[in-house]
């Protein structure tokens, strides 16, 4: 059973730093991963979305790598700014299940 | 507005009451979601609708009823609620189930009274 796990659970830093978040996974059988961000009291609102084939995904300051073989991938934020901080979700897509599994988050707060 | 529209934003009834939440997206998607996120926890999903058919149904109690009338619109009935159903209700599309690529819409917070 894919099992998504994201790490840290929760990081402050200053603002202007870049950061790295992680998500691993368990099963390397994947369609596809997508980094969300999410929030208090809102929707998702998906950042990047990385295809199996893929190696990484650019968007802005944003940069999502993609190591299937490990079962690794990582989020970086350069330059980080205080509307940064949010709830960063992963998401797997295996390719024997019809849902996308979740991790639980890593609660990010930019400090001015 | 992401592609996927959910009204009302928020939602107060009382425990006896019936009301709806609707979900609406045009991106021509053919699968339809709705997830269940309570304060501090993760998301739960609830249904999984592909081409108007439900697909699947995690345990969902009764007094939650989703319809699904066509490939662009998504609704949850809700009926004699408990309190501890308050929490933001999440509707997603996605082209198929398996394929990934979520789009969400922004949420409708429902508080029971």
């Amino acid at each position: 059973k894919q099992e998504v796990t994201q790490i840290p659970a929760a990081l402050s830093v200053p603002e202007g730093e870049n950061l790295v978040l992680n998500c691993s996974f368990t099963d390397s059988a994947i369609y596809n991963l997508q980094w969300f961000r999410q929030d208090p009291g809102k929707g998702l609102t998906s950042l990047l979305l990385i295809q199996s084939s893929q190696r990484e995904q650019t968007s802005g300051r944003l940069n999502a790598s993609l190591d299937k073989s490990s079962g690794r991938s990582t989020l970086y934020i350069a330059a980080s700014q205080p509307g940064d901080s949010a709830t960063y979700l992963c998401a797997v897509a295996p390719l024997r299940d019809d849902k996308i599994i979740f991790g639980k988050g890593t609660r990010l707060h930019i400090l001015p | 507005e992401t592609g996927v529209t959910q009204t009302p934003r928020h939602l107060v009834m009382g425990m006896t009451n019936k009301k709806s939440l609707k979900c609406e997206q045009h991106l021509g998607h053919n699968a339809m979601y709705w997830y269940k996120q309570s304060a501090k926890k993760p998301l739960e999903l609830m249904f999984v609708y592909s081409l108007e058919e439900r697909v699947e149904n995690n345990s969902v109690p009764s007094r939650f009823s989703p319809e699904c009338p066509n490939s662009s619109h998504l609704f949850l009935h809700l009926h004699t609620l408990q309190p501890e159903d308050s929490a933001l209700y999440l509707c997603a599309s996605s082209l198929g189930t398996g394929l990934g690529g979520y789009t969400f819409g922004s949420g409708t917070r429902l508080t029971v009274v």
